[in-house]
């Protein structure tokens, strides 16, 4: 069966832009987390949703906002962006909740200039 | 609040050689998930084992095997004649069920695996 899938795979975006990043996860999966990955700060969760409701979020500020469609594709978004924003940023998916097993897609590099 | 500690930053063998990637945790739960991932070069984190807080069985999956001590809190991941196909990044990840999904993730350790 599919993977997790993440679209795009590379985006330069300028500063003050904004950004969304979209994943598709594993059929059958309802849960989906989103991590930001970079050399400085190592992987950080920045936040899950579980059937269209966000559960938990990481410290990012309010810049970074995701969401969750019925059919459990989510996005997330990035407003004012900063040079301090580029990352890869990774989807996990998850079947249900509480057990932490994730499966994550190729991440969405992103480069603010 | 949970912590993932990595002390190995950086390890370099050579083909068919052992190698040991430490991982140490910190939790309050008694109930709690660990893992490994790999990170090959294109990025997508690799699941390779997960282990509850309640099952203190080593596990061994081919040349690779895990300890789990609760006693010195460590999870440590063993390679057994490593190839170089096993160059990757290597993260140590703990989550409890309260917190959802969340991983907490340690910084890594970068295993290059020379011919």
């Amino acid at each position: 069966k599919a993977g997790v899938t993440q679209t795009p795979r590379y985006l330069i975006k300028t500063r003050g832009q904004q950004v969304t990043l979209s994943c598709s996860p594993i059929s059958g999966h309802r849960s989906v987390s989103w991590y930001q990955q970079t050399p400085g700060q190592g992987l950080q969760f920045l936040f899950e949703y579980f059937s269209e409701t966000q559960r938990n979020k990481g410290n990012f500020p309010g810049r970074f906002s995701g969401r969750q469609f019925s059919n459990s594709r989510s996005e997330m978004n990035v407003s004012t962006l900063e040079l301090g924003d580029s990352a890869l940023y990774l989807c996990a998916s998850s079947l249900t909740v509480g057990q932490g097993e994730a499966f994550f897609g190729q991440g969405t590099r992103l480069t603010v200039v | 609040a949970q912590k993932v500690t990595q002390a190995q930053t950086e390890i370099s063998v050579v083909e068919k050689e052992d190698v040991t990637l430490d991982c140490v945790y910190e939790t309050r739960d008694t109930t709690y998930y660990l893992f490994w991932y790999k990170q090959p070069p294109s990025g997508e984190l690799v699941f390779l084992i997960r282990r509850n807080s309640f099952d203190e069985q080593n596990e061994i999956s081919g040349r690779y095997s895990w300890n789990f001590q609760k006693s010195t809190s460590s999870f440590n991941f063993t390679i057994t004649a490593s190839q170089v196909v096993d160059s990757a990044v290597y993260f140590c990840a703990l989550s409890e069920p309260n917190a959802g999904n969340m991983l907490t993730f340690g910084g890594g350790t970068r295993l290059m695996v020379k011919p």
